[in-house]
C-alpha cells in the first residue's frame, strides 16, 4: 500500500453534467475525509466518514454533492449538475483513529474544471 | 474568517537564507500538523506537534508548538530551491474529528 489514491487526477466537464470521483484510503485507516481546495486557499473540510458511517457534513456541501463509503473502504464523491463554481481541487485524506493523535494523509487530488 | 491564520502569505527569498512561517489562532488545538504542497499535488505531511512548547526538527526545518497550543511556527535554515512550495498548517480540535487549515504560505526559494 503506497498511500491514498484518487481517481481521476483531472476532470474537465461541461456545466450541468454529473461527475464522480473515487478515493482509495490507506488500507488500515478507518477515517476518510473529503476536502476542497481553490487556488490560493487552504483545503476546506467537506465531509468525513468513520468506517462506512458519514458522521459530519460541512455546510459547503450543497444538495448537489453526495459522498459514500459503502463498505468502509473506498469512497466516492458525486457532484450533480456541476456549476462553474465547483471548479477546484478535491482532496481525499485518511487517518487511523487510535484515540490518540490523529494524522491525516492526503491523496494527490482530483482537479475539476467545469466549462 | 479562518480559524488558523498564516503569515506571511507569500515569501520569496534567495537560496541560503533563513525564514520563519507563522500559524496563529485564538483557539486551542489538541495537535497541529504542518504540510507542504506542490502545484497540482496533494499536501504531504511534514510533522505533527502535540504538546505545548514542543519543538521538533526535521533536517533544516524546526517546528514549534506554542505553550498554549494556539499557535505554531516553522523555521527553515539555509533554504534551498527544493523547499519551494505551499506550506500549510492544520489543527485538530478536541472531539471535532476534522482538520482546520490555514490559507498557507507560498514560499519561493531562488537559486
Amino acid at each position: 500500500d503506497t498511500g491514498v489514491s484518487q481517481d481521476p487526477r483531472h476532470k474537465i466537464t461541461k456545466r450541468g453534467q454529473n461527475v464522480t470521483f473515487r478515493c482509495d484510503p490507506i488500507s488500515e485507516h478507518n477515517r476518510l475525509y473529503w476536502y476542497r481546495q481553490t487556488l490560493g486557499q487552504g483545503p476546506e473540510f467537506l465531509t468525513y466518514f468513520q468506517n462506512e458511517a458519514q458522521l459530519e457534513k460541512s455546510r459547503l456541501l450543497s444538495d448537489r454533492f453526495s459522498a459514500e463509503r459503502p463498505k468502509g473502504s473506498f469512497s466516492t464523491l458525486e457532484i450533480q449538475r456541476t456549476e462553474q463554481g465547483d471548479s477546484a481541487m478535491y482532496l481525499c485524506a485518511s487517518s487511523l483513529d487510535t484515540g490518540d493523535v490523529t494524522e491525516a494523509f492526503f491523496g494527490q487530488g482530483t482537479r475539476l474544471t467545469v466549462v | 474568517t479562518q480559524l488558523l491564520e498564516q503569515s506571511p502569505q507569500f515569501l520569496s527569498i534567495q537560496e541560503g537564507e533563513n525564514l520563519t512561517v507563522y500559524c496563529n489562532s485564538s483557539s486551542v488545538f489538541s495537535s497541529l500538523q504542518w504540510y507542504r504542497q506542490e502545484p497540482g499535488e496533494g499536501p504531504v505531511l511534514l510533522v505533527t506537534v502535540v504538546t505545548g512548547g514542543e519543538v521538533k526538527k526535521l533536517k533544516r526545518l524546526t517546528f514549534q508548538f506554542g505553550d498554549a497550543r494556539k499557535d505554531s511556527s516553522l523555521h527553515i535554515t539555509a533554504a534551498q530551491p527544493g523547499d519551494t512550495g505551499l506550506y500549510l498548517c492544520a489543527g485538530d480540535r478536541y472531539n471535532f474529528n476534522k482538520f482546520y487549515f490555514g490559507s498557507g504560505t507560498k514560499l519561493n526559494v531562488k537559486p
